[in-house]
């Protein structure tokens, strides 16, 4: 398994503003991604975060919006940017190790709430 | 086309007995992997089990065992001697994808509530 923490655990932002979260595993892992959750919602993928280079973005989520670094094998960060009240949503990082039984493992998420 | 499909958006179950959450899945690759996750209130999501798709045994956990029917492409799991803990959200996932660009689908999720 692989412990993943995340900072902060919860926020409530003025809207216009921007959040940087991060999110640090305990060993090295292959993959890495970024996960919303809005309320009542099942998790939508933003994004693959790719060591050293620019991060792979899903339909509908843009590098301006939503700016993701990993800098190394264990540690990553999402920003939100420009916030709105729609950006109210859980994030949740999440890695993925690709051996013989990939299993995916979360992160405790961070509450974002917009006011 | 939904790839991770869940019917059922709210499920009942009396505690100690048995209940099935239901999931379907869509992909044209031989390579897969299916995962179910528990997210309790708190929204911790919770790895519960996984399933390759070249595993010729059902996998099991402890009171979590996936129901593979691979020619059916379902994924159903069933939770046996419900706990009043078990009360939750149920995702079913795919992981698909070649290589290093693998990424995983959630379903919409199934509302379990164990009855005492």
């Amino acid at each position: 398994s692989a412990v993943i923490s995340q900072k902060p655990s919860r926020d409530i932002c003025q809207r216009g503003t921007s959040l940087t979260i991060q999110c640090q595993v305990d060993s090295q892992v292959t993959m890495m991604f970024w996960y919303r959750q809005q309320p009542g919602q099942s998790l939508t993928l933003i994004a693959t975060a790719n060591q050293g280079s620019e991060a792979t973005y899903e339909s509908g989520f843009v590098i301006d919006k939503f700016p993701i670094s990993r800098p190394n094998l264990t540690f990553s960060t999402l920003t939100v940017s420009n916030m709105s009240p729609e950006d109210s949503s859980i994030y949740l990082c999440s890695v993925l190790r690709l051996e013989t039984r990939s299993t995916q493992y979360f992160g405790p998420g961070t509450r974002l709430t917009v006011l | 086309a939904q790839k991770i499909t869940q019917t059922q958006p709210g499920m009942f179950v009396q505690e100690k007995e048995a209940v099935t959450l239901d999931c379907t899945y869509d992909t044209s690759d031989q390579s897969y992997g299916l995962f179910w996750y528990k997210q309790p209130s708190s929204g911790e999501m919770i790895f519960l089990i996984y399933q390759g798709s070249y595993d010729e045994q059902n996998a099991t956990e402890g009171r979590y065992s996936l129901n593979f029917q691979k020619a059916r492409k379902s994924a159903n799991l069933v939770i046996s001697a419900s706990q009043l803990g078990d009360s939750a959200m149920y995702f079913c996932a795919m992981r698909e994808g070649p290589g290093g660009y693998q990424k995983v689908t959630f379903g919409t999720g199934t509302k379990l509530q164990v009855i005492p």
